[in-house]
């Protein structure tokens, strides 16, 4: 079974509209990286967090991590086609180390104008 | 900057051939991995190094070889390729005392 989630795995919003990606798991995210990737390219680091109940944000995306830390949420506010593109989730689910990620399956993300 | 350079970009090769995937890190951090993407697998660790002269294993080493000789370069290779191995890699770096963990823009590989 997958160790982490992410949901939906696809989604198709119109532009201007709000909209939430989720990454949940059964064991402890002592580190969680949210990644973009466009078709064909390398992976963007968007956030990283670490404490429960933290929350960080750029531009028009923020980022949580719950207080259990065990699931985080990505929610992009009023989206525009430049937010296109594959969102991943990566974790530290051993502690310590911060550098062997676990990742999500992915949330490929079509903004339609 | 140049960040985390991988080549090739893109590479076909004949079922038993062999290759190296190289990766060249110019911000001098310790840690260095290859993952690969498959389509419904998200992305997996193959092989990491956290310092020169030091590797291991990742989730998926089976059929990769690495090597660590200097902070900045870490290969992967390929000794005897299969359709299986056909993917797309990525390099990975991190500084020990840092969050940010940057990764190349991929290398292409098709086994036929």
């Amino acid at each position: 079974s997958q160790e982490l989630e992410q949901s939906p795995q696809s989604l198709i919003v119109q532009e201007g509209k709000n909209l939430t990606i989720n990454c949940t798991s059964s064991k402890t995210l002592y580190g969680l990286y949210w990644y973009k990737q466009k078709y064909g390219e390398g992976l963007i680091f968007l956030m990283m967090l670490q404490k429960g109940g933290e929350e960080k944000s750029h531009e028009k995306i923020t980022a949580k991590l719950d207080e259990k830390k065990q699931q985080s949420s990505l929610h992009i506010t009023a989206s525009q086609p430049s937010h296109a593109g594959i969102y991943l989730c990566g974790a530290d689910m051993i502690g310590g180390s911060n550098y062997k990620l676990t990742f999500g399956k992915g949330t490929l993300l079509t903004v339609n104008p | 900057n140049a960040g985390v350079t991988q080549t090739p970009k893109f590479q076909v090769l004949k079922t038993g051939q062999s290759m190296t995937l190289q990766c060249a890190q110019d911000m001098n951090h310790e840690y260095m991995s290859w993952y690969r993407q498959d389509p419904g697998m998200g992305l997996r660790l193959i092989h990491y190094s956290v310092g020169a002269g030091i590797t291991d294993q990742g989730e998926v080493p089976n059929g990769y070889n690495v090597s660590r000789s200097t902070t900045e370069d870490f290969p992967l290779r390929l000794l005897s390729a299969a359709p299986s191995q056909t993917s797309v890699y990525f390099c990975a770096s991190k500084q020990f005392s840092g969050n940010t963990i940057y990764f190349g823009e991929g290398s292409w590989l098709t086994v036929v």
